[in-house]
């Protein structure tokens, strides 16, 4: 069946660093791809997605790109603030064998640091 | 346009008891999809509804049952509540116009269910 697999959390970082959240999957058919992020206390928030290979899927500053060689779609940001910190959920919708169905990954928990 | 509503927003059971919870999809739109999470399991599909028929059902005992009513709007039940059914139950509805089963996917901002 499909699944998805993210990077073992948590990840801590200064504000203005790097960011970059893995995300690998199995699909049988040809998904969409997201990620959400969930704010304590609050449901999920869609981030950005992409439908296709090769689309890049952005907002808000951060960024992923859909890669079917890799079946990957890492999310990158150039520099987190503090107000992004969250758990941010990876996840895929395969239409043809699954309906509306999505499949997430286990989270992953960023804390930025002032 | 208003988002995703759920109701409660807290609840608080024995086990034993039974639970009915309230979704209130995006104006205009068709689906609605529940999923369970919890610390351990992650997040977790229960079933879709579509035009008051359900379309999709995940690996959850017959205790967990839903329906949509016409207007739309979603329930779920769970019937003879265990400790493990504690967690945040989220509702997402989806536009799904046409033949397209993959649109974007709206959450509310989900139930707290603590059963004691």
């Amino acid at each position: 069946g499909d699944s998805v697999t993210q990077m073992e959390g948590p990840v801590t970082l200064s504000e203005e660093a790097f960011l970059t959240i893995n995300c690998t999957y199995t699909a049988t058919g040809y998904p969409s791809l997201f990620w959400y992020v969930q704010y304590p206390g609050e449901g999920l928030q869609l981030l950005l997605k992409a439908t296709k290979a090769d689309d890049k899927g952005s907002n808000k500053g951060f960024e992923a790109t859909y890669r079917k060689e890799t079946t990957s779609f890492h999310l990158e940001k150039g520099s987190v603030q503090v107000s992004d910190s969250a758990v941010y959920f990876c996840a895929l919708s395969d239409g043809e064998t699954s309906g509306s169905r999505l499949t997430f990954g286990e989270g992953t928990q960023l804390t930025v640091n002032p | 346009k208003a988002g995703v509503t759920q109701t409660p927003r807290y609840l608080i059971k024995t086990r034993g008891q039974q639970v009915t919870l309230s979704c209130s999809p995006i104006s205009g739109h068709r689906s609605v999809s529940w999923y369970q999470q919890t610390p351990g399991q992650g997040l977790q599909f229960l079933f879709e509804y579509f035009s008051e028929t359900q379309r999709n059902k995940g690996n959850f005992p017959g205790r967990f049952s839903g329906r949509q009513f016409s207007n739309s709007r979603s329930e779920m039940n769970v019937s003879t509540l265990e400790l493990g059914d504690s967690a945040l139950y989220l509702c997402a509805s989806s536009l799904n116009k046409g033949r397209k089963r993959t649109d974007t996917q709206y959450f509310g901002p989900g139930t707290r269910l603590t059963v004691l």
